[in-house]
């Protein structure tokens, strides 16, 4: 069956540092979406893809955070610098989309866990 | 503002006992809700949709336009639902996710 795959798994980094996770979504899913999940808390969306373009980014950080998915395929996010503040759990999930399936049904991967120092 | 609510961080029943996870929800206009689960050790996946009304896994939820509620329910909970369980609602093709409930099902 396919998954959302995502990597690192796990990431240690010291602030002011820069970091990125990548995602790659299940075959054929035209619409991305980053979330940020605090310990604690439930996911939060950054930023949503559709294909290559962005659809949804007002909850990301733009002066530290990017996203990029140049060929409507893979994803990358970005933080530079990092901040102590930026730990927490990065989750990627994809998504046939709405108009194509007729569900909302999104697919989770198994998310980067990032501690900044 | 858009906002979902799951009052209760930890909820412990033993085996056998009805369970109900509690949502609430802020939203204006018809709400499209939803329940996702996260097993130990595995990734986040949908349980299940209002508008399909189905039961997965002797699990149901009644949206109550009323009181913005979509309540999860079981009646006999059996020691695998142990998982952490968000709600979800749908504004505008993204998800806005409440804080989770932990359910730890004691046998």
């Amino acid at each position: 069956e396919a998954e959302v795959a995502q990597s690192p798994r796990y990431k240690i980094t010291e602030k002011s540092q820069a970091v990125a996770f990548w995602c790659d979504p299940i075959s054929g899913h035209a619409t991305l979406y980053w979330y940020r999940q605090i310990l604690g808390q439930g996911p939060e969306l950054l930023v949503q893809f559709q294909d290559e373009s962005v659809v949804d980014d007002s909850q990301l950080p733009k002066d530290r955070f990017s996203a990029e998915r140049l060929k409507g395929v893979d994803s990358t996010l970005k933080i530079q610098p990092a901040e102590l503040g930026d730990s927490a759990m990065y989750l990627c999930a994809s998504s046939l989309g709405f108009w194509t399936s007729g569900t909302y049904e999104q697919y989770f991967g198994p998310g980067t866990r990032l501690t900044v120092t | 503002a858009q906002r979902v609510t799951q009052p209760e961080k930890l909820l412990s029943v033993f085996k056998g006992a009805p369970v109900e996870l509690k949502c609430n929800y802020s939203y204006s206009g018809s709400p499209e809700l939803f329940w996702y689960v996260q097993y130990s050790r595995q990734r986040l996946q949908l349980l299940l949709r209002h508008i399909s009304r189905e039961s997965i896994k002797g699990f149901t939820a009644d949206l109550n336009k009323g009181e913005t509620s979509f309540h999860l329910k079981k009646p006999f909970a059996q020691e695998e639902d142990s998982a952490m369980y968000y709600c979800a609602l749908d504004s505008s093709y993204k998800l806005i996710f409440g804080s989770g409930t932990r359910l730890l099902v004691r046998p």
